[in-house]
């Protein structure tokens, strides 16, 4: 079974609006963090927002939030206010607190496009 | 903080010629680094992972007189494709993470290699 699934290959936005990017995880770890990354065509990974198991309250940073829903093993990505910078490939990660190699799972990714 | 340098950021050669890419921590010391490859339009897909002092742990399906990785210091992680063919040809990037990392560490990545091998 994967261990990240972004079911989304492609997703359009108008700028100014908010949208959700997709993300469902596959553990038995209890402790394990949820990473998203953000990719523009220039190819470099940037880190954007991080979930932990045990973390009560949705993270934020700035425009991104997660919607962390654990029983429902999700983990997805909410950009408000899009801008058209914010068009670019975004990954979700996931690494387990077991996995002493800290090896990251990756998804396929998700494309954005943010239309003016 | 936490800063990852790679170079070089795009190489072209011809085929048969071996290629060194580096990996540099800046501001901390690795431990522990990463390499993966990426294909156009594709996810990220571990080849190995890099650890100083020690022999890298390869993924399975990654030929490791291939791919040779070296991690000399705790700043340092070199990747080393030998021989390379056109089939090669792909985007590599190498990640690392802060030490004693706990699951709540990020990978820090460096900005990618473009590798085309004519």
């Amino acid at each position: 079974a994967q261990k990240i699934t972004q079911t989304q290959p492609g997703m359009f936005v108008q700028e100014k609006e908010a949208v959700t990017l997709d993300c469902t995880y596959d553990t038995s770890d209890q402790s394990y963090g949820l990473f998203w990354y953000k990719q523009p065509s220039s190819g470099e990974m940037i880190f954007l927002i991080y979930q932990g198991s045990y973390d009560e309250q949705n993270a934020t940073e700035g425009r991104y939030s997660l919607n962390f829903q654990k029983a429902r093993k999700s983990a997805n990505l909410v950009i408000s206010a899009s801008q058209l910078g914010d068009s670019a490939m975004y990954f979700c990660a996931m690494r387990e607190g077991s996995n002493t190699g800290n090896q990251f799972y990756f998804g396929t990714g998700t494309s954005l496009t943010v239309i003016p | 903080g936490a800063v990852v340098s790679q170079h070089p950021s795009w190489v072209i050669c011809k085929s048969g010629t071996s290629v060194k890419i580096e990996c540099r921590s800046l501001d901390f010391q690795a431990t522990t680094m990463f390499w993966y490859r990426q294909f156009p339009k594709q996810s990220l897909m571990l080849m190995a992972t890099s650890n100083e002092g020690s022999k890298a742990t390869y993924e399975q399906g990654v030929e490791k007189d291939k791919f040779l990785i070296n991690h000399a210091s705790l700043t340092l992680s070199t990747l080393t494709v030998t021989s390379a063919h056109p089939e090669d040809s792909s985007f590599y990037i190498c990640s690392a993470i802060l030490p004693g990392g706990t699951s709540n560490q990020p990978q820090h990545f460096g900005d990618g290699t473009r590798l085309s091998i004519l």
